[in-house]
């Protein structure tokens, strides 16, 4: 069974920085592409980040390019997402997702819980 | 950017209808779509992939069709556990964006 538990989340301050990460099971997590998804209080999923299996290839959503950073650590089976200079706008659940397959042109299978990021003063 | 509009944002509806939800893209996707649902609270379930394809256990009452710029949920007798949030994305091009949802209530 997929199995993602995200992890980092927490109260930041406007300009702060954050490391969530999302430990994955129950696959072969070296050969898949995973995204992070988040949806703020009140609104709808926004995809926000996507890495292919090998993190050669990874994208960003523009509302975050430059400030988040996406990687993977393919030896502990662990997906990341550092972010940098946060704003009001980026408190939100953020979800880890799995790819169906190892490249990034594909839709996502299976969902970790999520974990809340909160930005204010 | 490719722009997903669904329609309608909420839905009400009863155990047994039959209802559908539509989703709209602002150029062609071909059929680089999937449906997921969202209950608060939990994580989204994938439902369908290829504008058609149901996920292997999803129940054989959701169903989807359309390419291009045009595509359809639908959910053929609706079952209590059926009422949710559905989003829709398209995984066409970056950004791979969702449409706004359609909540799903009781009538």
């Amino acid at each position: 069974e997929v199995q993602l538990l995200e992890s980092g989340g927490g109260l930041v301050q406007p300009g702060g920085s954050l490391r969530l990460s999302c430990e994955a099971s129950g696959f072969s997590f070296r050969s898949y592409a995973m995204s992070w998804v988040r949806q703020a209080p009140g609104k709808g999923l926004e995809w926000v980040s996507v890495i292919n299996y090998s993190a050669g290839t990874t994208d960003y959503a523009d509302s975050v390019k430059g400030r988040f950073t996406i990687s993977r650590d393919n030896s502990k089976n662990t997906l990341f997402l550092q972010m940098d200079s946060l704003r009001a706008e980026d408190t939100a659940v953020y979800y880890c997702a799995k790819a169906q397959s190892s490249v990034t042109t594909t839709a996502l299978d299976s969902w970790g819980q999520g974990t809340l990021v909160t930005v204010s003063s | 950017d490719i722009q997903m509009t669904q329609s309608p944002s909420t839905l009400s509806a009863s155990v047994g209808d039959r209802v559908t939800v539509t989703c709209r893209a602002s150029q062609s996707i071909d059929s680089w779509l999937a449906w997921y649902q969202h209950k608060p609270g939990k994580a989204p379930k994938f439902l369908i992939y290829g504008a058609s394809r149901l996920e292997s256990g999803v129940p054989f009452r959701f169903s989807g069709s359309g390419s291009g710029t045009e595509f359809t949920l639908t959910i053929s007798s609706l079952q209590p556990d059926d009422f949710a949030t559905y989003y829709c994305q398209h995984y066409n091009s970056y950004p791979y964006t969702f449409g706004q949802g359609t909540n799903l209530e009781i009538k």
